[in-house]
């Protein structure tokens, strides 16, 4: 039930690009993205809906395939401050398709950016 | 930053002994959450409150219960602490539940049981 994160763990230079994957076995009512930095708390990024809404910071992307199952977070020319551990928190489908509440997360995706 | 305290910060406790943490709030949000986070799984749902009083299981809630008796805080109780509950600690807000809210996390727990 735990969605998956790839790759579990990345590297990059400045100015890089980085794309971190969350992938569920269930159906999803929405998939909520996540960043920690090392001893602090997980801060929001973004939340996608099915049906396509979205919100969240306005320099982040992601993409939210409903029929995968999938859920894909895009990080451009990366900068010093993007480093730390992202998250996919995953809000499975109930059947009258609705929200189920409670997020699953994902076990983490480790992202450091050098210079 | 949503107005969200824990307490203690961190705290260092024997095997056997009770142990009540603390999450507070000023956003008057109704859905307050425990998980706890461990090296390698991520965070995982503890328990959760939709309202003070109502308060429901998450995927790992044995060995520990809840209370929320006003709705600026939830408390969790480690009845008889054990040495897998080492972990850190983190309590979670949202406005709503229905409609996907966004959950924001306090700064966290670090327990430590001997």
């Amino acid at each position: 039930q735990q969605p998956v994160q790839s790759p579990q763990a990345v590297i990059l230079r400045e100015g890089e690009d980085a794309v971190i994957n969350c992938s569920s076995s269930k159906a999803l009512y929405s998939v909520h993205w996540y960043r920690q930095k090392h001893g602090e708390a997980p801060v929001f990024l973004m939340i996608l809906l099915k049906g396509g809404e979205q919100k969240g910071h306005e320099k982040i992307s992601a993409s939210f395939n409903e029929k995968k199952q999938q859920s894909s977070l895009y990080l451009t020319a990366s900068q010093l401050s993007y480093s730390g551990t992202y998250f996919c928190g995953t809000d499975p489908l109930r059947g009258y398709g609705g929200s189920q509440g409670n997020l699953i997360f994902g076990k983490g995706t480790k992202l450091s950016v050098k210079p | 930053d949503a107005g969200i305290t824990q307490s203690p910060r961190h705290k260092v406790t024997e095997t056997g002994t009770p142990v009540t943490l603390r999450c507070h709030q000023t956003e008057n949000h109704r859905y307050m959450y425990w998980y706890r986070q461990d090296p390698g799984h991520g965070l995982r749902l503890i328990h959760y409150s939709y309202g003070v009083k109502d308060t429901d299981k998450g995927e790992v809630s044995d060995g520990y219960s809840v209370s929320r008796s006003k709705t600026e805080d939830f408390l969790l109780t480690l009845e008889s602490a054990t040495s897998s509950q080492t972990s850190v600690y983190f309590c979670a807000i949202s406005e709503g539940r229905e409609i996907a809210d966004t959950q924001y996390f306090g700064p966290g727990t670090r327990l430590t049981v001997l």
